[in-house]
């Protein structure tokens, strides 16, 4: 168990949805990320949060948005699904996204858009 | 950006026997070099990563190598257990103090096979 938790484990919706993920990093790390995973295209960060901060960005589609609240919880909002958004989506944490830093992964969301 | 090649996508070995994984980077930049291991229906597992300023790290039955010249780095595990069946991905960033830090890049992955 890393200590990063996820929810929901399983989510099913149509093309044309909203949906929101929602992962609670690690006791005392500060800083967040976002990570898609699917056959073709592999393991893909999208977007990291630092203290309530982007910090960076990577493959992240402008139908994705992400914030990381005052209490540090992060939430991945997809919009106007697709069906090529069915994927794992990993939330990882660190103690601050620096130097010294290992990224610390949840047990991810399925999502998949029917 | 970053791009990670990893081979070979599958390895079957006898138990016992030793595996090796290879990985290259593109970005000379990349100075932060984590493996995972990721099972069935979970998480990846971070196993041992290596930083730029050091060649090689050994963790029990797990070492990794670096070489920053050609910019390639290695999975070694030794004494293959049936548990070592897993997916393993290597992983390249860059990881910069008191500034930006970026998101891993990852491997394709290469599923481990550990034969009984």
């Amino acid at each position: 168990d890393s200590g990063v938790t996820q929810t929901p484990k399983h989510l099913i919706t149509a093309t044309g949805q909203r949906v929101t993920l929602r992962c609670s990093p690690r006791s005392g790390d500060l800083s967040v990320y976002w990570y898609q995973q699917s056959l073709d295209q592999g393991l893909q960060f999208l977007i990291q949060y630092y203290n309530g901060e982007e910090r960076a960005k990577g493959n992240i589609l402008e139908r994705f948005s992400a914030q990381q609240f005052p209490d540090l919880h992060s939430e991945l909002n997809l919009s106007s699904l697709e069906l090529g958004d069915s994927a794992l989506y990993f939330c990882a944490s660190s103690v601050d996204g620096g130097v010294a830093d290992t990224q610390y992964f949840g047990p991810g969301t399925r999502l998949t858009v029917l | 950006g970053e791009n990670v090649e990893q081979h070979p996508s599958t390895l079957s070995v006898q138990e016992g026997d030793s595996a090796v994984i290879k990985c290259t980077y593109s970005d000379s930049a990349s100075n932060y070099f984590p493996w995972y291991k990721q099972e069935l229906g979970k998480g990846p597992q971070l196993i041992i990563d290596i930083r730029s300023n050091v060649g090689e790290k050994k963790d029990q039955r797990i070492a990794v190598t670096l070489n920053k010249t050609a910019k390639h780095f290695s999975l070694h595990i030794t004494e293959t257990q049936p548990e070592d069946s897993a997916v393993y991905f290597c992983a390249a960033s860059i990881n910069v103090w008191g500034g930006g830090a970026d998101g891993l890049t990852f491997g394709k992955g290469t599923h481990l096979i550990i034969q009984p």
